[in-house]
């Protein structure tokens, strides 16, 4: 059973500091990972992707991704009260057939305050 | 607007009726996914497919739900003879190609509610 778990949160970070998500896999034929942000009511936004170990930058975005702990997480840095969403980590495998559909966790409700 | 496209936004059917969903990829994009989110829950993956081929439905509950994806016009989910159950929000993503290292982009989503 492939898994993705996130922590639903709330979190809550003061604006201008850095908000930090989390996720763990299960499935360690996963090859890429995924984070969306979703606004209440409306559909997820991709904000960045990660397949390789280490650290990527995008902006005030950064992922990291540690295959051996099976972990993932987002970085954001100088949160703004927009950044407020539910984010939602997911990872994809490639199996036999080919690439499987996206394994999403629940999302943690992130909540910046003014 | 190159984005995916998903119509209707908002469908309303009373129990037994059908629901048809339809999305468009993105331009240059071949590759279409459907995921369902119920009130409450994470998205979870129903369907992909290319133009013709159903690759993976191992998300696809086994009665009433089909997808199709044909040579011309948009991908196709269909809920036969929908329950209350069936309420949720059903989104479809693209990419350009089906290896696991291409960003899926999501349409709007379609918000069906079964009375």
């Amino acid at each position: 059973q492939k898994e993705v778990e996130q922590n639903s949160g709330p979190l809550s970070v003061p604006e201008g500091a850095i908000a930090s998500l989390n996720c763990t896999y299960s499935d360690r034929g996963s090859q890429s990972f995924f984070w969306y942000r979703q606004y209440s009511g409306k559909s997820p936004e991709l904000i960045m992707f990660i397949y390789s170990n280490g650290d990527k930058e995008d902006g005030r975005f950064t992922a990291q991704l540690n295959k051996a702990s099976q972990y993932v997480s987002l970085l954001i840095r100088d949160s703004q009260p927009s950044d407020s969403a539910t984010y939602l980590c997911a990872g994809r495998a490639h199996s036999g057939g080919g690439a499987d559909g996206l394994t999403f966790g629940k999302g943690t409700h992130l909540i910046i305050q003014p | 607007n190159a984005g995916v496209m998903q119509n209707p936004r908002h469908l309303v059917r009373r129990r037994g009726q059908e629901a048809r969903l339809r999305c468009s990829p993105m331009k240059g994009h071949s590759h279409v996914y459907w995921y369902r989110q119920l009130p409450e829950e994470g998205l979870k993956f129903m369907v992909y497919l290319q133009k013709e081929n159903i690759i993976d439905e191992s998300g696809m509950p086994k009665e009433r739900f089909s997808a199709e994806f044909p040579k011309e016009g948009p991908s196709i989910l269909r809920i036969q003879q929908v329950v209350r159950g069936d309420s949720a929000a059903y989104f479809c993503a693209s990419s350009r190609q089906g290896n696991p290292y291409n960003e899926q982009f999501f349409g709007p989503g379609t918000r069906l509610t079964v009375l």
